[in-house]
């Protein structure tokens, strides 16, 4: 079975709709991330959460919440979704936060907004 | 703040040729870099890593990396290309954070193999 997976793969909604994405792991970090991926962008920072109680703002946080529902599980709320946030969205984990570790990432969910 | 610029988007290199990727940071401190691939349907997985114990970092599948103080540069390479590595690979720096540390990641560069 995979260490980070998430739901669902794929989604299609509209304008104006509420979307949850859901990241679940298993290999025990209390470390956890959710990036969007855009062509030509790369990888950019939603939201990063270092324990339970802990979350923090990344680089574009405008227009998504998350909650950290337990230290396995990490989901991303678009509370009323539109066209540009339409992108590829992946969660990944990491041991610590220390500045050699490495990250390990989900399969990622390709989100259309229409 | 820490970034990273990875040079071309787009690289094409026949099966058996050499492969180069370039990346080029911007760090006030000494940095800790990262390779890391996706392959088409997945996340990124890492390939390998600089955290100033040697300049010369192997990685997986044969791949490997430089750090370069002088030319703040840490270009992947494979001698040899082989059509399973068609893939993006993007070049990442660590920077503090609230927190503990965060990873910043370059805009990518996809791999064309040819036959």
């Amino acid at each position: 079975d995979a260490d980070v997976t998430q739901t669902p793969r794929n989604r299609i909604t509209k304008t104006g709709k509420r979307i949850m994405l859901e990241c679940s792991q298993t290999k025990g970090h209390d470390r956890m991330y959710w990036y969007r991926q855009d062509p030509g962008l790369g990888l950019r920072l939603i939201y990063y959460s270092f324990d339970v109680k802990d979350i923090n703002k990344g680089e574009i946080s405008d227009g998504y919440s998350v909650s950290r529902q337990a230290q396995a599980k990490f989901s991303l709320s678009l509370e009323s979704a539109i066209p540009n946030q339409t992108a590829l969205y992946f969660c990944a984990t990491s041991e610590r936060a220390l500045p050699g570790d490495e990250q390990f990432f989900g399969p990622g969910t390709r989100l259309t907004v229409l | 703040a820490q970034s990273v610029t990875q040079l071309g988007s787009h690289v094409s290199v026949s099966e058996g040729a050499l492969v180069l990727l370039r990346c080029n940071y911007s760090s006030s401190v000494p940095p800790y870099l990262f390779w890391y691939v996706q392959y088409p349907n997945q996340g990124l997985q890492l390939l390998l890593k600089y955290t100033s114990a040697a300049t010369l970092v192997k990685g997986i599948n044969g791949f490997e990396a430089e750090f370069k103080k002088s030319e703040t540069s840490f270009h992947l390479t494979k001698p040899s290309a082989h059509m399973s590595d068609a893939a993006e690979y993007f070049c990442a720096v660590s920077e503090s954070g609230t927190g503990g540390f965060k990873t910043i990641f370059g805009a990518g560069t996809r791999l064309f193999v040819k036959a």
